[in-house]
C-alpha cells in the first residue's frame, strides 16, 4: 500500500537551532506532498506544498522542505526553531484520486 | 471566514449509542472527507466524497457511515458506538485533486464509554 512515514515521533531541539523532520513516501510515481502543523486543540494548518518545478518548497513561518525524488523524500527543515514552532507536524500525500494519506506525525519541543 | 465548521467540539457516547457528527463548509468544494486522529497513528481516512450524492471509503469505514446530499455537508454517522471509536474526528475539504491542499475543522472529541 502506498503510504507516508515519518522518522522519530519527537524531536527536540533549542531555540534557534535547526530543526529537520523527516518524511518519506512509498511510491514509484511521485505524489502530491504537503506538510501541516497542527497546534494543541486545534485542527490542521497547512505549512506548504509540493506541486512540480522548484524541488525547494518555501512556506509560512520559515519553514521549508525539499523534495528528492531519488531518495523518495520531502523533509521539512526550518534554519532557526522559535519557542513557537512547538507543535505536531504531519507530512501527506496525495494521489490522484484525492485520497490524502498522512504520517504518524512528529511532535517538535522547543526548549529554551 | 467560516471554512469548514465541525459540531459538536466534545462528546460523550455510552456503548452502543448512535450520533452524527457534522461538517459544513462555504468554500463551494466538491471534495470532503472525514479522518480519525489516534495518538502515534497521524489521521486516518475514514470516508471520502468527490462530490454532492458520491461518496467512496478510506483506510478505516467499519462502524461509520456517511452520506452527501449537498455540496456543503457531509455528517458522519456512528450507528453502534464502540469503545476503539474514542478518538478526535476531523472533517476536511478541498476544492479538487492533486496539488490542492485540504482544509480542517477544528475537530470534534469524542470519548465512548
Amino acid at each position: 500500500a502506498q503510504s507516508v512515514t515519518q522518522l522519530g515521533s519527537h524531536v527536540s531541539v533549542s531555540e534557534g537551532a535547526l530543526v529537520l523532520l523527516r518524511c518519506n513516501y512509498s511510491s514509484s510515481v511521485p505524489p502530491y506532498l504537503f506538510w501541516y502543523v497542527q497546534y494543541p486543540n486545534q485542527g490542521l494548518q497547512l505549512l506548504l506544498k509540493y506541486t512540480t518545478g522548484a524541488t525547494l518548497v518555501k512556506g509560512i513561518n520559515g519553514f521549508e522542505a525539499e523534495f528528492k525524488k531519488s531518495e523518495t523524500s520531502f523533509h521539512l527543515t526550518k534554519p532557526s526553531a522559535h519557542m513557537s514552532d512547538a507543535a505536531e507536524y504531519f507530512c501527506a500525500v496525495r494521489y490522484n484520486n484525492n485520497d490524502m494519506r498522512f504520517g504518524a506525525g512528529t511532535r517538535l519541543t522547543v526548549k529554551p | 471566514n467560516a471554512g469548514v465548521t465541525q459540531t459538536p467540539k466534545f462528546q460523550v457516547l455510552k456503548t452502543g449509542q448512535s450520533m452524527t457528527l457534522q461538517c459544513a463548509q462555504d468554500m463551494n468544494h466538491e471534495y470532503m472527507s472525514w479522518y480519525r486522529q489516534d495518538p502515534g497513528m497521524g489521521l486516518r481516512l475514514i470516508h471520502y466524497s468527490v462530490g454532492a450524492g458520491i461518496t467512496d471509503q478510506g483506510e478505516v469505514p467499519n462502524g461509520y457511515n456517511v452520506s452527501r446530499s449537498t455540496t456543503e455537508d457531509f455528517p458522519l454517522r456512528l450507528l453502534s458506538a464502540a469503545p476503539s471509536q474514542t478518538s478526535v474526528y476531523f472533517c476536511a475539504s478541498s476544492s479538487g485533486q492533486g496539488v490542492t491542499e485540504a482544509f480542517f475543522g477544528q475537530g470534534t472529541r469524542l470519548t465512548v464509554v
